[in-house]
């Protein structure tokens, strides 16, 4: 089992550009999330869905969209970055909400 | 709003005993999780209590007291690679954020 896997790791983008990260579980999870960690930070939840099809807005939603077409998918669209989207973007998932399992990260510069 | 306090940073010594404790004010408070972070890395869980009262797994303890909304993380016999960030988050049934993260506490194991 591969667990959680996120698409790119690493990315730098220019100002107004778009692009998607991509989360995939392999665990059958209903839940799954996006959060960002910004240094000296916890992490904050961008947004979430309870299961294939559903999503909802978390605590910094502004500036993303996401999009759960398939149970283990869950993607992650910023539609015009911006500087203020610097930041590492994890993935995870989870059965029932209390233990979660996060994927390694991407790392998004935008300049 | 929705917000847990953590101490920023903790040292001890390699062998010993180390406390991190968390406050926490949440609405629709659920459950308080415990995450481990090294540097460079994606969060791992290492407990969840849902209840009241001390969780044991192996090195790590996890303690609950929902009338002082309060709770703590114990680490014994402290090993040089346990020195990471610890987050505790409240999960929570209300509100859009179901699960919040504290700040973190970063532990500095020395020999």
């Amino acid at each position: 089992n591969a667990g959680v896997t996120q698409t790119p790791k690493f990315r730098v983008l220019k100002t107004g550009q778009s692009m998607t990260l991509l989360c995939a579980q392999d665990m059958n999870h209903e839940y799954m999330y996006w959060y960002r960690q910004d240094p000296g930070m916890g992490l904050r939840l961008i947004h979430y869905s309870v299961g294939e099809g559903t999503t909802a807005k978390g605590e910094v939603p502004d500036g993303y969209n996401v999009s759960r077409l398939k149970k283990q998918n869950f993607l992650l669209g910023l539609e015009s970055a911006a500087p203020s989207q610097t930041s590492v973007y994890f993935c995870a998932s989870s059965y029932s909400g209390d233990e979660q399992f996060f994927g390694p990260g991407t790392r998004l510069t935008v300049l | 709003g929705q917000s847990l306090e953590q101490p920023s940073e903790v040292t001890a010594v390699e062998g010993a005993i180390v406390q991190i404790n968390c406050t926490y004010q949440t609405s629709g408070f659920y459950g308080l999780s415990w995450y481990q972070q090294h540097d460079g890395g994606a969060p791992t869980f290492l407990s969840y209590n849902a209840l009241d009262g001390l969780e044991e797994t192996g090195r790590f303890s996890s303690f609950l007291s929902r009338s002082d909304s309060y709770g703590y993380l114990l680490l014994q016999e402290l090993q040089m690679k346990d020195s990471a960030s610890y987050f505790c988050a409240a999960l929570s049934l209300s509100g859009n954020t179901p699960l919040v993260f504290g700040k973190g506490t970063r532990l500095s194991v020395i020999a």
